[in-house]
């Protein structure tokens, strides 16, 4: 079986730019999870995408956005960057949206903002 | 709303030796509790959780955690470390009463393992 998987590794953008991240969840995986890891910090929480729609959302501003595909893919998107959202970006994926469903993590991709 | 404190944040132990790391969170509703743990440039690996039943919760590589509802706390041990247990830790909560998986994560706690 297949990990959650995620790219880029690494990724280097400037102020104002919009970035694509991708996801690819383990097979049968109906949910996927967004965190977003600031250095030093614990993962904080952005959105859920539950069966394609968008199921729940942290304290992020609508900049923020994402998409959840039939295939187990999904993406995260971000619009105007800030330097502010500099960080690790984690993907994680469950079968199931409950709180107490087991997520899954992906290694991340490390997002630097100039 | 819920909230986790990690009270250490970076804990240095010799190699055999045991470990603690201390986590604990406020909610106004009951919780379900985690603790995940992140080795260098990797994701987020699952160790043990408590969702209901006994209150002591045995995970992998040898760790376990103690659920205490009354000072709302769920501490993380393991009785002899090894060097590869060097890593970054983290507790987290969600709200029984949610129907989506919001992970509220601590700050996390540093553990390094010296010989």
């Amino acid at each position: 079986e297949t990990g959650v998987t995620q790219s880029p590794t690494h990724l280097i953008k400037t102020r104002g730019q919009q970035v694509t991240l991708r996801c690819s969840s383990q097979s049968g995986h109906n949910t996927v999870s967004w965190y977003q890891q600031a250095l030093g910090q614990g993962p904080q929480f952005i959105f859920q995408y539950y069966r394609e729609e968008e199921n729940g959302r942290g304290n992020f501003p609508p900049r923020f956005s994402g998409l959840q595909f039939p295939n187990y893919s999904s993406e995260l998107n971000v619009n105007a960057l800030e330097l502010d959202d500099s960080a690790l970006y984690l993907c994680a994926s469950s079968l199931g949206a409950f709180s107490y469903n087991e997520q899954f993590f992906g290694p991340g991709t490390r997002l630097t903002v100039l | 709303a819920q909230s986790v404190t990690q009270l250490d944040s970076q804990v240095p132990v010799f190699e055999e030796a045991p470990v603690e790391l201390r986590c604990n969170y406020s909610s106004s509703v009951s919780v379900y509790l985690f603790w995940y743990v992140q080795y260098p440039n990797q994701g987020l690996q699952l160790l043990l959780k408590y969702l209901s039943g006994s209150t002591l919760v045995k995970g992998i590589n040898g760790f376990e955690a103690e659920f205490n509802k009354s000072q709302t706390s769920f501490h993380l041990r393991k009785p002899s470390v090894h060097i590869s247990d060097t890593a970054e830790y983290f507790c987290a909560v969600t709200m029984t009463t949610d129907s989506w998986g919001k992970l509220q994560f601590g700050a996390g706690t540093q553990v390094v393992v010296t010989p």
